[in-house]
Formats: structure tokens, C-alpha cells, sequence
């Protein structure tokens, strides 16, 4: 069945690095990707996404990179912050589809 | 008001009880959906409405029962719960049913079987 994955369950980065967490997704008609962040207590919040019209699309401090050949997604965050401490996530939908599918989650802690 | 309610924020309930958890979305969204969010597990679909007609079941069981009277308002009524029931129940909307757009999320239900 469809899947998204995401490579590392957690990452540990010093504030003012650069963060770089990585996805994959399995089912070549997704044409839609997005990146989630969700802190404790609460909801996940949107952060950035990307069609696959596109291969790059950046935010503030963020960026989004798709590789449809490989099926991969990234999201980088420049200058780490530790309010930027929070679980992310990826997940990809398709205009055929129903819903959004999600990936498992990477945990991102920053230490200042 | 926030984009997506949710009330409660935590619940406790035995096997036998009977309880809903509501859904309310203030951004005239057509679509609202019902995920589950365990630990160590992606956020799992359960039920999506797309102007207030149930479009998608995703083999959730019978001890769940969703309830959409309007675009603004989602139910989740739950009954005879199991303990693995247990997590976070997030709902969301979105401007049109599908895959090719964001979701507004709640803050979510903290729903806790004994």
C-alpha cells in the first residue's frame, strides 16, 4: 500500500545550525506534498508545501526540496532555533486521492 | 476564534461509557476529517466528510461512530472502548475533500480508556 516515511526518528542539532530532515514517499501519483510542525499540546501547524510542478520552494528559514525521481522530500530550516523544537512531519496527497497520507514523524531538538 | 475546535481537549472515560468529542471549523471549509495520533505511528485517517456526506470509512470500527450535522460541525461519538483506544483524536479541515490541499488542524482530544 502507499507509504511515507521519514529517514530518521530523531535529530539533535545546536541553535544556528542548519536542520535537514528527510522523507520518502512511495506512490508515484502523488503530486502534493506538505510539511507539518506539531509541539506539545498541540495540533500540527503548517509550514510549507510544495506541488510537483515543482523541485524547490522555500519560506521563511525553510525549504522545501522534491526529488520525484527518487521519491524523496526534504525540508531544511536554516539558523535552528530552539523554538523550532518540535516534531515535523511530511505527508503527500494526489488530486485522485482522499486524504492527506502522513509519514511517521522526526523529533527535532535544539540545544542553545 | 481559532481556526478548528475541538472540545474536549481531555477525556477519560471507562469501557462501557459513552462519549463524543466535538469538531467545530470557522473558515467555511467543505471537508473535515477525523485522524488518530498514537505513539511511535503516523497520524492515521479515519473518517473524511466532504459537505457533510461521508466520502471515506477507513475500516475504523464500529465503537466509533462519526456524525457530520453541517460543513462546520464534526462529532466523533465513542462507546464500549477499547484500551488501545487510547491517543489523540485530531481533527481538521479543508477547503475542498482530496488530497491536493492543507489541512487545518485542532488542537485535538487527549482521549484516555481505563
Amino acid at each position: 500500500g502507499e507509504s511515507v516515511g521519514l529517514h530518521l526518528p530523531t535529530l539533535s542539532v545546536q541553535e544556528g545550525d542548519n536542520s535537514i530532515i528527510n522523507c520518502a514517499y512511495s506512490n508515484s501519483a502523488s503530486d502534493y506534498f506538505i510539511w507539518y510542525k506539531q509541539e506539545s499540546g498541540k495540533g500540527p501547524q503548517f509550514i510549507i508545501d510544495i506541488r510537483s510542478n515543482m523541485d524547490k520552494r522555500q519560506g521563511q528559514r525553510v525549504t522545501v526540496l522534491l526529488n520525484k525521481t527518487v521519491k524523496h522530500l526534504s525540508l531544511q530550516i536554516a539558523a535552528t532555533q530552539p523554538g523550532d523544537s518540535a516534531v515535523y512531519f511530511c505527508a503527500t496527497g494526489s488530486q485522485a486521492g482522499t486524504a492527506l497520507i502522513f509519514g511517521k514523524g522526526t523529533t527535532l531538538s535544539v540545544s542553545s | 476564534e481559532t481556526g478548528v475546535t475541538q472540545t474536549p481537549r481531555h477525556l477519560v472515560m471507562g469501557m462501557t461509557n459513552k462519549k463524543s468529542l466535538k469538531c467545530e471549523q470557522h473558515l467555511g471549509h467543505n471537508a473535515m476529517y477525523w485522524y488518530k495520533q498514537s505513539a511511535k505511528k503516523p497520524l492515521e485517517l479515519m473518517f473524511v466528510y466532504s459537505l457533510e456526506e461521508r466520502v471515506e470509512n477507513n475500516s475504523v470500527p464500529s465503537r466509533f461512530s462519526p456524525e457530520c450535522p453541517n460543513s462546520s460541525h464534526l462529532f466523533l461519538h465513542l462507546h464500549t472502548l477499547q484500551p488501545e483506544d487510547s491517543a489523540l483524536y485530531l481533527c481538521a479541515s479543508s477547503q475542498m475533500w482530496g488530497g491536493a490541499g492543507e489541512l487545518f488542524f485542532g488542537e485535538g482530544s487527549r482521549l484516555t480508556v481505563l
